[in-house]
C-alpha cells in the first residue's frame, strides 16, 4: 500500500526557533499534499493544502507567513514553523494525494510529527 | 463554514457487542464520505468510505449513508478491545479536494 512518510517524528525546540517538516510520499507520487494539525482531544484541523510547483493554499485563520511550505517535488513537502512558540505545540500529520487515482479518498496519512515548544 | 458533528463520547461497550457510531454533516451537497480510526498519538488510517445511500459493508464494519438526513454512521460487530480508539468521520468538500473532520467519537471496548 501507499506510504507516506514524516520527520522527524518528534522534535523539542526552544521558543523563538524554527522547525522543519519533512513529508515524503513512498512509493506513489503525490500532486498535492495536506498539512494538518491536531490539539489534544481536537479533531484535524485542516491548515494548508500545498501542490507540487504552486504555492500553497492556506485555511482562513493560518498565518502562511509563519507556516512555510514548499512542495519542491512529487514526492516531497515541508512545513517550516518559524519562531515557534509554546502555543504552536501540536501533532502535525500531513496526508499525500495520489496524482495518479486522484480524489479525496486516495489521501492517504503520515505518521505524524509531535511538536513541543518551550 | 461547512461543519461535521460527531458525540465525542465515550462509548463503552463490551467485547463482543456492536459499536455504532455516528455522524451527521452540514453541506447538503457533499459527495464522500469517510471513517478513519485513531489510535493515541497515531495518525488517522481509513476505515470505510461510502458514496451512496445505503449500507457498505466491509468484514466486522458497515457504513451507512442518509443524505437526505445528512447522516452517516459506522457500525461495528463482535468489538474487539483492539477496537478501542477514537473514530474520525471526514466528509469530502464539494470540489472533492480537501477532508473536513468532526471531533471524533472515543469507543471503549472492554472485555
Amino acid at each position: 500500500g501507499a506510504v507516506v512518510s514524516q520527520h522527524p517524528s518528534r522534535v523539542i525546540c526552544k521558543s523563538g526557533t524554527s522547525v522543519k517538516i519533512e513529508c515524503r510520499s513512498l512509493d506513489f507520487q503525490a500532486t498535492t499534499m495536506f498539512w494538518y494539525r491536531q490539539f489534544p482531544k481536537q479533531s484535524l484541523m485542516l491548515m494548508a493544502t500545498s501542490n507540487e510547483g504552486s504555492k500553497a493554499t492556506y485555511e482562513q485563520g493560518v498565518e502562511k507567513d509563519k507556516f512555510l511550505i514548499n512542495h519542491a517535488s512529487l514526492t516531497l513537502s515541508t512545513l517550516t514553523v518559524t519562531s515557534a512558540h509554546p502555543e504552536d505545540s501540536s501533532f502535525y500529520i500531513c496526508s499525500a494525494r495520489d496524482a495518479v487515482a486522484g480524489g479525496v479518498d486516495t489521501q492517504y496519512f503520515g505518521p505524524g510529527t509531535r511538536l513541543t515548544v518551550l | 463554514q461547512k461543519e461535521v458533528e460527531q458525540n465525542s463520547g465515550p462509548l463503552s461497550v463490551p467485547e463482543g457487542a456492536i459499536a455504532s457510531l455516528n455522524c451527521t454533516y452540514s453541506d447538503r451537497v457533499s459527495q464522500s464520505f469517510f471513517w478513519y480510526r485513531q489510535y493515541s498519538g497515531k495518525s488517522p488510517e481509513l476505515i470505510m468510505s461510502i458514496y451512496s445511500n445505503g449500507d457498505k459493508e466491509d468484514g466486522r464494519f458497515t457504513a451507512q449513508l442518509n443524505k437526505a438526513s445528512q447522516y452517516v454512521s459506522l457500525l461495528i460487530r463482535d468489538s474487539q478491545p483492539s477496537d478501542s480508539a477514537t473514530y474520525l468521520c471526514a466528509v469530502g468538500n464539494q470540489a472533492g479536494t480537501a477532508l473536513i473532520f468532526g471531533k471524533g467519537t472515543t469507543l471503549s471496548v472492554s472485555s
